[in-house]
């Protein structure tokens, strides 16, 4: 059972360029949720997908843009990547339903480790 | 803007020594709280979800309590082994949204 499986792992871009992270989820779940990591920071939502076909804004959503384009996958893409995108990001599902909330734990991926020249 | 604090920011002790660390979070539009172990180069791990004030979770060595009306959680780890050294996170859920709000972390390193 692979869980959340999230790619690449690693990538280095030049200011500018453009890319898409990939996640994919094995558990039905419904929710999705990107999050990146900074030093000092802890987890800070990006976006995240309530249901196939929904996304909403978290708490750092400028210069990012996702889709849900089924149950399993959600992507995160970066149109103009900027130095200070450079973090790790981590995608994450659950079970949660619109009223179920957040009573749910977040399966994690293992994360992208993404730099930004 | 929501936040949610740990403490300490990190904690070292010896094995066999017992620990236990803070999450505060606000006592307002409480829905859930939870706790995940992180360890180095691995992905963040549930360890509880609390949703009642009261609630008391326990998983082996490690428990967890919640006081919803002051707005913390401890954690505790009895008998510290040095598998245990990780970061712990806590994280808040507002409301029915969905959305959590993480802490910083308490990173714990135990010396054999």
């Amino acid at each position: 059972n692979a869980g959340v499986t999230q790619t690449p792992k690693f990538q280095v871009l030049k200011t500018g360029q453009s890319m898409t992270l990939q996640c994919a989820q094995d558990m039905n779940h419904n929710s999705m949720y990107w999050y990146r990591q900074d030093p000092g920071m802890g987890l800070r939502l990006i976006y995240y997908s309530a249901s196939e076909g929904t996304t909403d804004k978290g708490e750092v959503p400028n210069g990012y843009n996702v889709s849900r384009l089924n149950k399993r996958e959600f992507s995160l893409r970066l149109e103009s990547a900027a130095p200070s995108q450079t973090s790790v990001y981590f995608c994450a599902s659950s079970e949660a339903l619109l009223w179920l909330g957040v009573n749910q734990p977040q399966h994690f991926g293992d994360g992208t480790r993404l730099s930004i020249l | 803007i929501l936040n949610v604090e740990q403490s300490p920011q990190s904690l070292h002790v010896q094995e066999g020594d017992s620990t236990n660390f803070t999450c505060s979070f606000p006592s307002s539009n409480f829905y859930a709280l939870h706790w995940y172990r992180w360890e180095t180069a691995k992905s963040p791990e549930a360890l509880f979800v609390m949703t009642l004030n009261g609630d008391e979770k326990k998983k082996g060595r490690i428990s967890a309590t919640l006081n919803t009306k002051e707005g913390y959680s401890y954690l505790y780890i009895k008998g510290s082994q040095p598998e245990d050294s990780a970061t712990y996170l806590c994280a808040f859920g507002s409301g029915n949204t969905g959305k959590l709000i993480f802490g910083q972390g308490t990173t714990l390193q135990v010396k054999p």
